[in-house]
């Protein structure tokens, strides 16, 4: 099975900064991931579908790329708002998986 | 505007088997691949399956033994069954819409405690 594997589990940051998580399968898994935004006791909300299409009404500060087995989600300028926990997920055929997730904080 | 909502037991005890099922309102159940989802406490997000609206399954191969995962089109539900539950089954289990679209709409989620 595709393993997925996050890139920091924590980071912390300042109002403005240009943040970027990384997300690697561990073997090609096309354009195939999403990302996702988890904030406490919440559902998680999708942002970014096929590596690098923004879902709709997700701020455009909101970027993700990548193809194969490596992935970026990049925040532009980070926001109080953006405070929570990011997750990629591959879903390749007749199966999914998520990353074990990055922890955002506002310095 | 679609939504979706879980509902079943909250606390079982080992060895029991723990059933969810989810409500799809304001939009059909067809065309969709339909999962479920859990989170430990503090943890991060599992995925247990996914149904296809024609019936076809496929979960997760380290639950895939315990779990069934089925779909009631004339009330727009789809469900779990996971046998034999544990400690370790205890999670928020969540539903969602899935598709090439990535899982782009998701229940509220539900608790589910395992304690003798």
């Amino acid at each position: 099975d595709t393993q997925m594997t996050q890139s920091p589990s924590t980071l912390s940051a300042s109002v403005g900064d240009r943040v970027t998580i990384t997300c690697r399968a561990s073997q090609s898994i096309g354009n195939w991931l999403a990302w996702y935004q988890q904030k406490p006791g919440k559902a998680p909300k999708i942002l970014i579908y096929k590596a690098s299409n923004l879902h709709s009404g997700v701020p455009s500060r909101f970027s993700g790329s990548g193809s194969g087995t490596e992935f970026t989600l990049t925040i532009s300028s980070l926001q109080p708002d953006d405070s929570a926990t990011y997750y990629c997920q591959r879903y390749t055929s007749f199966s999914r998986a998520f990353g074990q997730g990055t922890k955002v904080e506002i310095k | 505007q679609v939504l979706l909502q879980e509902s079943g037991p909250g606390l079982l005890k080992p060895s029991e088997t723990l059933s969810l099922t989810c409500t799809v309102s304001g939009g059909s159940i067809n065309g969709y691949y339909w999962s479920w989802i859990r989170q430990p406490p503090g943890k991060g997000l599992e995925w247990i399956g996914y149904l296809f609206y024609t019936d076809s399954t496929t979960s997760n191969p380290s639950l895939t033994s315990r779990v069934t995962i089925s779909v009631d089109r004339s009330k727009n539900q789809f469900s779990l069954r996971l046998t034999s539950v544990t400690a370790a089954d205890t999670a928020v289990y969540f539903c969602a819409r899935d598709s090439d679209y990535g899982m782009d709409i998701w229940g509220q989620g539900t608790t589910v405690i395992v304690s003798s």
